[in-house]
């Protein structure tokens, strides 16, 4: 079945650090993959998204890429703030027959002044 | 900027008791969602429903649980019989079209005492 595997948390960095937040996946078929993200008190949003290999998903700084041969779809950003601070999910789409969007646990991020 | 949303915030009810969990998806969207997230676990997906029909459920959501669309805006999650176990956050979700954004409401917290 499919499986998303994002690294423990919680993650605490000082403000304008490089972030990296690690995503693994195993998925049937070509699947599409996404970062949501969690601030305090609200919903899921999301942040960015890659449809294929060696796509690139960008936004508000932060950027991931799809890669097919190591099954990673990894979060990086150059220099974090901290209205950055919130959880931060790896989910893919797989299609494949499915409607459903299978997460990983979340990554608490933490960015202090 | 369309949102969904969920009602009520937080709800603490004994066990054995019937829980309605209400959600107003955005009104174009065709793909309705049910997820939980157990405190400190992954996110899990629960049910999705597309063209008044489930379309997918996992093994999670059992004979005690049921879905509703009753008048082509809300969007219902019904625990019949609550355990325990069925203490988490509840998020409902919606998609205009597969592989698209879903959209997330901010969630029930569910507690059963």
């Amino acid at each position: 079945g499919n499986s998303v595997t994002q690294m423990e948390g919680p993650v605490t960095l000082s403000e304008e650090a490089f972030l990296t937040i690690n995503c693994t996946y195993t998925a049937t078929g070509y699947p599409s993959l996404f970062w949501y993200v969690q601030y305090p008190g609200e919903g899921l949003q999301l942040l960015l998204k890659a449809t294929k290999a060696d796509d690139k998903g960008s936004n508000k700084g932060f950027e991931a890429t799809y890669r097919k041969e190591t099954t990673s779809f990894h979060l990086e950003k150059g220099s974090v703030q901290v209205s950055d601070s919130a959880v931060y999910f790896c989910a893919l789409f797989s299609g494949a027959g499915s409607y459903q969007l299978t997460f990983g646990k979340g990554t608490k991020l933490s960015v202090i002044p | 900027e369309p949102e969904v949303t969920q009602t009520p915030s937080h709800q603490v009810t004994q066990m054995g008791q019937e829980v309605i969990l209400r959600c107003v998806p955005i009104s174009n969207h065709l793909y309705f969602y049910w997820y939980r997230q157990i405190l400190g676990q992954k996110v899990e997906f629960l049910v999705s429903f597309y063209n008044n029909e489930i379309s997918e459920k996992s093994e999670i959501f059992d004979d005690q649980f049921s879905v509703e669309r009753p008048d082509g805006s809300n969007f219902t999650l019904k625990i019949r019989s609550t355990k325990l176990e069925d203490s988490a956050m509840y998020f409902c979700a919606s998609m205009w079209q597969l592989n698209t954004e879903a959209f997330f409401g901010q969630g029930t917290r569910l507690t059963v005492v």
